[in-house]
């Protein structure tokens, strides 16, 4: 199984709600990632998760609030996010944190849209 | 900070032609360089992954090379196909831990 998953595809909510996206992976594998992609941009680095523990913290707002609840589930819990924070959700996972051989693995992504 | 940059920006070219896209960025000290595919509203797929000690990497008919010491990598892709159409995004992963994605190449091969 070389596959990340994540629920739900797509997700709207408004700026009162509180919502979660879930990703996971059963490779085994020990670092988790988030990602922010906006329209025609590269993805942006948000969290770093290595051996179920935060890792990275690219200074995001805490309206995004991770959660690695085990080795193979990680989850982004939304609370009072604003229409700018509308943008393609990735989780991707690699086997270690740190290694030169790692190669990312990623999810489809799930399509956050707030109203 | 590392900045990594993608020329050209888009690139359209009829079916069997061989192209090539590069990706440039400032700071050498890295752990890899690894180039992704994204269709349209989707998440990335790893083409190929070069270790920084490598100089190229190759995958069917796909050809990654890596100059370190340049801050250049480019991906050469033989005998383009439709399928091929997508963009490219080079991703380069830093002895900090950190990643940073470039900006990535649009391609539309046409038939």
């Amino acid at each position: 199984d070389t596959e990340v998953t994540q629920t739900p595809k797509h997700l709207v909510m408004g700026m009162t709600n509180k919502k979660s996206l879930k990703c996971e992976q059963h490779m085994g594998h020990r670092a988790m990632y988030w990602y922010k992609q906006k329209a025609k941009k590269p993805p942006e680095l948000m969290f770093v998760y290595s051996y179920e523990k935060l890792s990275i913290n690219e200074s995001v707002p805490s309206r995004f609030s991770p959660e690695c609840p085990n080795s193979s589930l990680l989850n982004l819990h939304l609370h009072a996010l604003q229409p700018e924070d509308s943008a393609l959700y990735l989780c991707a996972s690699s086997p270690g944190w740190g290694l030169h051989t790692d190669t990312q693995y990623f999810g489809p992504g799930t399509r956050l849209t707030v109203l | 900070k590392q900045e990594v940059t993608q020329i050209p920006a888009a690139l359209s070219v009829p079916e069997g032609e061989n192209l090539v896209l590069n990706c440039s960025f400032t700071d050498s000290a890295i752990y890899n360089l690894q180039w992704f595919r994204q269709d349209p509203g989707k998440g990335l797929t790893s083409l190929l992954l070069i270790q920084s000690s490598q100089r190229e990497q190759t995958s069917g008919r796909l050809n990654a090379s890596l100059d370190k010491s340049s801050g250049r990598s480019t991906l050469y892709i033989a005998a383009s196909q439709p399928g091929d159409s997508a963009t490219y995004l080079c991703a380069v992963h830093n002895t900090g831990n950190q990643f940073y994605f470039g900006t990535g190449t649009s391609l539309t091969v046409i038939p």
